[in-house]
């Protein structure tokens, strides 16, 4: 398996509600990393998970909240979010957090009324 | 931090032309210069990548050449075909190993 798959692939959601978004990789890899991409615009690093343990958190406002409950796994819990968050979420892994080569998910977009 | 500067931002060629996007990188560290090929709804794609140690790499129809010197690296595409047709995306890391995008080129080849 040499893929990331990311769930849902679409997502509708008020201001009010609280959802997840889930990645998952089969890989081994040990590095996963959380991107947000606006149309046209080159992804934007979110959060970064080494060995499973939150690396990187590039200011990200705290109605975004990551979790990695194992090393093949990855979540983003999405509370009170903004119509501006609406956006494509793409998970991505790293074979280690030493590597740059990314393997990115499909993504989930997300649209915020 | 790093930054890398892509240009053109829009790139109209036809068919069979040859298609060059320019990036430059300012952290003389960086050591890893990878592009990403994102066709529209898709996930970016790695299509070719080169390391410091190299100065030019060559995958079929795609090329990339680096110039440590200059902090300047490109994408060369021969005989563009309209599948050929995204937005591509040059990037590069050094010592935080998490890479540092440019801003895209919207590639459009013209049957």
């Amino acid at each position: 398996d040499t893929e990331v798959t990311q769930t849902p692939k679409h997502l509708v959601m008020g201001m009010t509600n609280k959802k997840s978004l889930k990645c998952e990789q089969h890989m081994g890899h040990r590095a996963m990393y959380w991107y947000k991409q606006k149309a046209k615009k080159p992804p934007e690093l979110m959060f970064v998970y080494s060995y499973e343990k939150l690396s990187i958190n590039e200011s990200v406002p705290s109605r975004f909240s990551p979790e990695c409950p194992n090393s093949s796994l990855l979540n983003l819990h999405l509370h009170a979010l903004q119509p501006e968050d609406s956006a494509l979420y793409l998970c991505a892994s790293s074979q280690d957090p030493r590597e740059a080569e990314l393997f990115f998910g499909e993504g989930s977009r997300l649209t915020v009324l | 931090g790093e930054n890398v500067e892509q240009h053109p931002s829009t790139l109209s060629v036809q068919e069979g032309d040859s298609a060059v996007i320019k990036c430059t990188y300012s952290d003389s560290a960086s050591n890893y210069f990878p592009w990403y090929k994102q066709e529209l709804g898709k996930r970016p794609q790695l299509i070719i990548d080169i390391r410091s140690n190299v100065g030019e790499k060559k995958d079929q129809r795609i090329a990339v050449t680096l110039n440590k010197t200059a902090k300047h690296f490109s994408l060369h595409i021969t005989e563009t075909q309209p599948e050929d047709s995204a937005v591509y995306f040059c990037a590069a890391s050094g010592e935080s190993y998490i890479p540092t995008f440019g801003r895209g080129t919207s590639l459009i080849v013209h049957p």
